[in-house]
């Protein structure tokens, strides 16, 4: 299994930046792809997509959410940070199945 | 309006077979390349892909549980089912199912999801 890394937590100020990253053991590329998409799940609820095939906006997500990388390295940023944000971030990886999560990166506010 | 929602027991004691319905709206599963999913979330943790069912009616499972998984589907493509055999406290989750466009592509709509209780 594709097995991803993510920092616990992560506090920052509103209006900063925050940048959560994502390391896989193993490529997520394929054929000019990165088969790793970000979704936000907040306390009680369904995790929510972000971001798609590392760098695409999901529709309905404001452009202060971004998503970059390729082969094993990936981040999610959010800029700037509003206090709706405070959130537990995941990766996701389709490249292989079984699809796997990172553990989750927690942003709170500082 | 694609809208997902899952069923279950609730609760459910150790060595039984756990039985989850994912009805679902706004969409075809009989549309080529749909996939529905199942993902569970135990309190507190991460997220476990579990299962899946495509258009074409092929199945794809999580060797980590596959022994103890079967996913289906009705003949109207409205509803998904999983069954999770010899369940124990280890399976105690909130369970959603989710819809993909392909088995490469992000989970784009979730349920709500169903909580889920193994105890004696």
């Amino acid at each position: 299994d594709i097995v991803l890394t993510q920092s616990p937590a992560l506090a920052v100020s509103l209006g900063q930046r925050a940048t959560i990253s994502c390391k896989t053991n193993q490529n997520v590329d394929y054929y000019g792809n990165s088969y790793m998409h970000w979704y936000q799940q907040k306390p009680g609820q369904q995790p929510k997509l972000l971001i798609y095939l590392a760098s695409n906006l999901a529709s309905g997500i404001p452009a202060r959410f971004s998503g970059r990388g390729s082969g094993t390295d990936f981040t999610l940023t959010i800029d700037p940070v509003e206090a709706d944000d405070t959130a537990t971030y995941y990766c996701q990886q389709s490249r292989n199945l079984p699809n796997t999560f990172g553990a989750g990166t927690k942003l709170e506010l500082k | 309006q694609v809208t997902l929602k899952e069923s279950g027991p609730g609760m459910l004691q150790p060595s039984k077979t756990l039985s989850l319905t994912c009805s679902f709206s706004g969409f075809s599963l009989s549309t080529s390349g749909m996939v529905v999913s199942w993902i569970r979330q135990p309190s507190g943790k991460s997220l476990e892909w579990l299962a899946a069912i495509d258009w074409d009616g092929d199945k794809y499972y999580n060797p980590s549980l596959k022994s103890r998984l079967t996913v289906s589907k009705d003949t109207s493509n409205t509803q998904v089912f999983l069954k999770i055999t010899s369940v124990d406290i280890a399976d105690t989750a909130t369970y959603y199912c989710a819809r993909r466009g392909a088995n490469w592509a992000p989970f784009d709509y979730w349920g709500q999801g169903v909580m889920v209780t193994v105890s004696s």
